[in-house]
């Protein structure tokens, strides 16, 4: 298993450009979210899947746009960047049926630079 | 999702000195996780505290979970410089599907 597999490592963007996160797992789980890190600040929830077809908005949105038409497969979207959207972007995901053991799998991470 | 405060924010120890990391809650916590994230790399699954006063170990890591469940722990004896890193707690709200970190714990180990 691969596990949580994000691409690319690495982006720089010019302000107003548009761009997609790509995030994909393996393990066949349920849950995938995406968080944004930024010094001091810890782990902001952007948006999170429940499962195929169904997304919702966690603590800080803005800017930024989900869809989730496979179980594998959770791309980020940004529409217009924006310098304040520099920042570590994590995937993760994790099983969410009763029993399961709630552990969360994290992507590698992209680092993303807006100028 | 509500808030989980971790204390201190960083933290500087000399190899060898034991280090603590605290997470508090204004609310009950139905069970609370702790991550740790190597600096350059992602947060990685450390362990899950579930009942009340629990006590669990990995070596030289001790977790606990508060006897009111509003407060959690790491403790780590004679920290290594392999210790280093930022150490994240992360509550899961009753009937949420989000999991809310905290702002972490950077931990230095001076060799």
């Amino acid at each position: 298993n691969a596990g949580v597999t994000q691409t690319p490592k690495f982006q720089v963007l010019k302000t107003g450009q548009s761009m997609t996160l790509q995030c994909a797992q393996d393990m066949n789980h349920e849950y995938m979210s995406w968080y944004r890190q930024d010094p001091g600040m810890g782990l902001r929830l952007i948006h999170y899947s429940v499962g195929a077809g169904i997304t919702d908005q966690g603590e800080v949105p803005n800017g930024y746009n989900v869809s989730r038409s496979t179980t594998e497969d959770f791309p980020l979207r940004l529409l217009s960047a924006a310098p304040s959207q520099t920042s570590v972007y994590f995937c993760a995901s994790r099983i969410t049926s009763r029993g399961g053991s709630n552990i969360q799998y994290f992507g590698a991470g992209t680092r993303l630079s807006v100028l | 999702g509500q808030q989980v405060m971790q204390i201190p924010q960083y933290q500087h120890v000399q190899e060898g000195e034991d280090f603590t990391t605290y997470c508090n809650s204004s609310t009950t916590l139905s069970n609370i996780q702790w991550y740790k994230q190597r600096p350059g790399g992602h947060p990685v699954f450390l362990i899950q505290l579930v009942k009340s006063g629990e006590v669990k170990k990995q070596k030289r890591l001790t977790f606990q979970f508060g006897e009111a469940k509003k407060n959690s722990s790491l403790h780590i004896t004679a920290t290594q410089t392999t210790d280093v890193g930022t150490y994240f707690c992360a509550r899961r709200g009753a009937g949420s599907y989000q999991l809310t970190f905290g702002k972490g714990t950077k931990l230095s180990v001076i060799p």
